[in-house]
C-alpha cells in the first residue's frame, strides 16, 4: 500500500540536544512538507521541498533544519536552536506543490 | 498576518442536524481550497476541495460552498454523525504555486 510513514510516533528529547524525525514516501510525489501543530495554532509551515535536492523555509524554519537527498525521503532536525520545540510534528505529500497532500500520522516529539 | 482564518474554535451540533463550518480568506491569488479533518494524535485527511471557478462542490453528505466576492468558503455536512466529531482545517493554494496555508481549525463535536 503506498502511504507515507513518519518515525517515531513519540519523542523525548533533553534540552540541549538535536534530534531528526524521519519521514518517508512510497507515492512517488514530487512535494513534501513538514508542519508543526501547537494548540490553538493550526498548522504551520516549516519547510518544504519542491524536487530532490531542494528546499524552502516556511513561515517557522527557524531553529529547523531540512534534507532531501531522495525523492521518497525529507528528514526534519529539530536543533538545540530551537526554542520551544515541544510540539505535534506532520510530515506530508503531493504530486505537485500545492495540491492535495496526503498525510502521515505525525511525531510528538516533548522537551524534558 | 493570518491569510486563511477560521474564526470558530468550536461548533457543537446535534447528531442529524446540519453542521456548518466557516472559513475566510485575504489572499485573491488563492485558487484551490480545500478542507481536512484530523483526529487527536492522528495527521489530517482529505475530505473536499474546491477550485475558485466553482461555486460548490458536493461530496455525499458534504458540500462545500465558495463566495469569492466575500472571500469566504463554508464546509457543510448534513446529516451530522458523532464519527464526524474531530477537528476541520480550511486550507487554500496560491495560484503562484505554494504550500497551502491552513487556518487554525474548528472542532466539531457532534452530540447523539
Amino acid at each position: 500500500d503506498g502511504g507515507i510513514t513518519q518515525s517515531p510516533k513519540y519523542l523525548f528529547r533533553k534540552e540541549g540536544q538535536n534530534v531528526t524525525l524521519s519521514c518517508e514516501q512510497n507515492l512517488n510525489h514530487d512535494a513534501m512538507y513538514w508542519y508543526r501543530q501547537d494548540p490553538g495554532q493550526g498548522l504551520r509551515l516549516i519547510y518544504y521541498s519542491q524536487i530532490v535536492n531542494d528546499f524552502q523555509k516556511g513561515d517557522i524554519a527557524e531553529g529547523y533544519s531540512v534534507s532531501r537527498e531522495k525523492k521518497e525521503s525529507f528528514p526534519l532536525t529539530v536543533t538545540s536552536a530551537q526554542k520551544n520545540p515541544t510540539a505535534f510534528y506532520l510530515c506530508a505529500s503531493s504530486e505537485g506543490l500545492g495540491y492535495g497532500y496526503t498525510f502521515g500520522s505525525g511525531t510528538r516529539l516533548t522537551v524534558v | 498576518d493570518q491569510q486563511v482564518k477560521q474564526n470558530s474554535p468550536s461548533l457543537s451540533v446535534q447528531e442529524g442536524r446540519i453542521s456548518i463550518l466557516n472559513c475566510d480568506y485575504t489572499n485573491s491569488m488563492f485558487d484551490y481550497f480545500l478542507w481536512y479533518k484530523k483526529y487527536p494524535a492522528e495527521g489530517p485527511t482529505f475530505l473536499i476541495s474546491i477550485s475558485s471557478i466553482k461555486d460548490k462542490n458536493e461530496d455525499g453528505r458534504f458540500t462545500v460552498f465558495l463566495n469569492k466576492s466575500a472571500k469566504h468558503l463554508s464546509l457543510h455536512i448534513v446529516p451530522s454523525q458523532p464519527g464526524d466529531s474531530a477537528v476541520y482545517f480550511c486550507a487554500a493554494r496560491d495560484q503562484a504555486g505554494t504550500a497551502l496555508i491552513f487556518g487554525k481549525g474548528t472542532t466539531l463535536s457532534v452530540s447523539s
